[in-house]
């Protein structure tokens, strides 16, 4: 039983395409996020999200659209693809409050061409 | 603003040697503490945390002391296996919604 699933695990694109990465958790948690790792490990918040309203948006650009159709769900669509954006994308969700820790997926390795 | 600071790695020890991997942190309020790991081709997972001044996290033989005085939680395991390989990330939350993960340090371990 994977707590928090994402979809897919490699995504290998060319550059101007628009591409979706989906995560879904069954840990019962408010709080989802999504995070961007670069080749050197740094992990950067992207996106925080608790029952389904956003609550984070660290100056990601306008390309990077999140959507949460429901507490279990937290999608990241992207358009417009550039070089740049490519890194190992996680979704990770946690119950709120500080004290929680965050459960993260396996990552979704994104590569532009 | 809130900031947390790790020791740079690689970090290349032989099994059974003591391990500390030096954390540090600024906080405007009162944050728990947390060390993750990451294996290669995984998410983060939660290795230990504490949430209050004095507490000491502990799992799989890693133990971290949250130190209000110093600002730090290093961690520290008294003798690594091979199987300790990994990145650990020292991390703070000083709000519900938001955590801060310092640059992560990586862990070659030798046999």
């Amino acid at each position: 039983d994977t707590a928090v699933s994402q979809t897919p695990k490699y995504l290998v694109t060319q550059m101007g395409n628009d591409k979706s990465i989906k995560c879904e958790q069954n840990l019962g948690h408010d709080t989802m996020y999504w995070y961007k790792q670069d080749s050197k490990k740094f992990l950067k918040i992207m996106f925080s999200y608790n029952n389904k309203e956003l609550i984070i948006n660290e100056t990601v650009p306008n390309r990077f659209s999140p959507k949460s159709p429901d507490k279990a769900h937290l999608n990241l669509h992207i358009n417009s693809l550039e070089l740049g954006d490519s890194a190992v994308y996680f979704c990770a969700s946690s119950q709120a409050g500080m004290n929680q820790p965050q459960h993260f997926g396996d990552g979704t390795r994104l590569s532009i061409l | 603003g809130d900031s947390v600071t790790q020791m740079e790695g690689p970090v290349t020890l032989s099994e059974e040697a003591f391990l500390t991997i030096n954390c540090t942190y600024t906080a405007t309020g009162y944050p728990s503490l947390f060390w993750y790991v990451q294996y290669p081709g995984e998410g983060l997972q939660l290795l230990l945390k504490a949430t209050k001044a004095d507490d000491k996290g502990s799992n799989k033989g890693f133990e971290a002391t949250y130190r209000k005085e110093t600002t730090s939680f290093h961690l520290e395991k008294g003798s690594v296996q091979v199987s300790d390989s990994a990145v650990y990330f020292c991390a703070l939350s000083v709000g519900g919604f938001k955590t801060i993960f310092g640059a992560g340090t990586r862990l070659f371990v030798k046999a």
